[in-house]
Order: C-alpha cells, then sequence, then structure tokens
C-alpha cells in the first residue's frame, strides 16, 4: 500500500527554527510537495521537490531524499502566523498526490 | 479575481437530501479535483477530472458524482445524504502537462457540509 508519515503534532517556539519531516512509500516517485494550511482555510503550495537536495524559498526550506523516502520541510525565525497544519504530498507512479494526515504546528511567543 | 471558487461555503442540511457543491477555476487548468477533509484532517482524493479522463477513487460511494458542464466547472452532487458526509470539501484544480509530472495544485476555500 501507499503510505505517508508525518509527526501528528509539534510545538516551537517564536523565533526559532523547527523541522518537520515525512517519510513515504509509493508506488513511483513523481516529486514530493509540501502544502500549508491555517485553520478554516484551504491547503496553500508551500514547495516542490523532485531531485536529491535542499530548496529555499525565504524562511522555508525543503529536502528530498529519494533513496530514503525521506523529506522535511525546515522553517526558520519562526513567527506567530506559521501556526499552520503542514502537508506532506507525493505524485505516484499513476501522477496522483497521495497525502499525509498533516503536522499541526503550535508556535509559542 | 479568486483563482478557485466554491459555492456554497457552508452548507447545513437534512439527511436523504440531494445537494451540489459548485467549484469554478479562472487559472485556464485543465485538471479538476474534489477533496474531502474529515474531523482528523485527512485529505482524502475522491475524483480528479479532465476533458479526457475522470478518474474516481474507488472507495467514494457512487452517491457522489461530479459534473463538468465545461473546462471551468466542476461541480458535486451529492444523493441521499448520511451523517458521515459532514466534512469538508476542497475543490482544487491544476495545469494538465504532458505525463511525466505532478502539477501543483490550487485549492477552493472549501464547503463546510454538515448534515443533520
Amino acid at each position: 500500500g501507499q503510505n505517508i508519515d508525518q509527526p501528528t503534532e509539534m510545538t516551537a517556539t517564536e523565533g526559532a527554527i523547527v523541522q518537520i519531516n515525512c517519510t513515504y512509500q509509493t508506488s513511483g516517485f513523481n516529486g514530493l510537495f509540501w502544502y500549508q494550511q491555517h485553520a478554516g482555510e484551504a491547503p496553500t503550495f508551500l514547495s516542490y521537490n523532485v531531485l536529491d537536495g535542499l530548496e529555499e524559498k525565504g524562511r522555508f526550506s525543503s529536502f528530498l531524499s529519494r533513496s530514503k523516502g525521506y523529506s522535511y520541510l525546515l522553517l526558520k525565525e519562526l513567527q506567530m502566523k506559521d501556526s499552520a497544519s503542514y502537508l506532506c504530498a507525493v505524485g505516484d507512479s499513476n501522477y496522483q498526490l497521495i497525502w499525509g494526515a498533516g503536522t499541526k504546528l503550535i508556535i509559542k511567543p | 479575481d479568486t483563482a478557485v471558487s466554491q459555492t456554497p461555503k457552508y452548507l447545513v442540511t437534512q439527511m436523504g437530501n440531494d445537494k451540489s457543491i459548485k467549484c469554478e477555476q479562472n487559472l485556464g487548468h485543465d485538471t479538476m479535483y474534489w477533496y474531502k477533509q474529515d474531523s482528523k484532517k485527512f485529505l482524502k482524493i475522491m475524483f480528479s477530472y479532465n476533458n479526457k479522463e475522470l478518474i474516481i477513487n474507488e472507495t467514494v460511494p457512487n452517491r457522489f458524482s461530479p459534473k463538468s458542464p465545461d473546462k471551468a466547472h466542476l461541480n458535486l452532487h451529492i444523493n441521499s445524504l448520511e451523517l458521515g458526509d459532514s466534512a469538508v470539501y476542497f475543490c482544487a484544480s491544476s495545469q494538465d502537462r504532458e505525463r511525466g509530472s505532478v502539477e501543483t495544485q490550487y485549492f477552493g476555500p472549501g464547503t463546510r457540509l454538515l448534515v443533520l
């Protein structure tokens, strides 16, 4: 079967750094996406990795290791507005997105 | 100039009723999707559709049916609503490029359905 694993919830402090991990087992691999979802809102696109390595975009970076079936999203200089759920999604061999259950990130002052 | 829009935002109805949720995108995308997000926040694909192919998640009851009057619209019709249908339903769209890539999906604001 296909499976995406992420921690259910994480807590971090404003101004700090947090790393949200995602491991996946899918039939094929056609890219990995990270989305952010604030409570009561729609998911919004954050990042896309298809090759191994780190993609940096401002305070957010995403890393991929295809051989390990592993990715992480790194958030630096945390702000209160970063409190949200972070969803990992992987494109499978049918070019369909398989979604993780999301990690709820709580930022404390 | 909303990219992906859905109506209604909230829908409260009785068990057994039939209801529709509308979705429109003005991004010029070829593929549209319907997702269900339950109380545990798990995002589950229900349908993906472009002008060539409808892909149905086999776990979706046949009481749910997508209807696409044109490329910019994909409506969701639900017959004989049940209590377990209560959830947030998201519409999304993406480009439909040549096979060999998975495109970024853009989501509508969601429809919060409550079945009483």
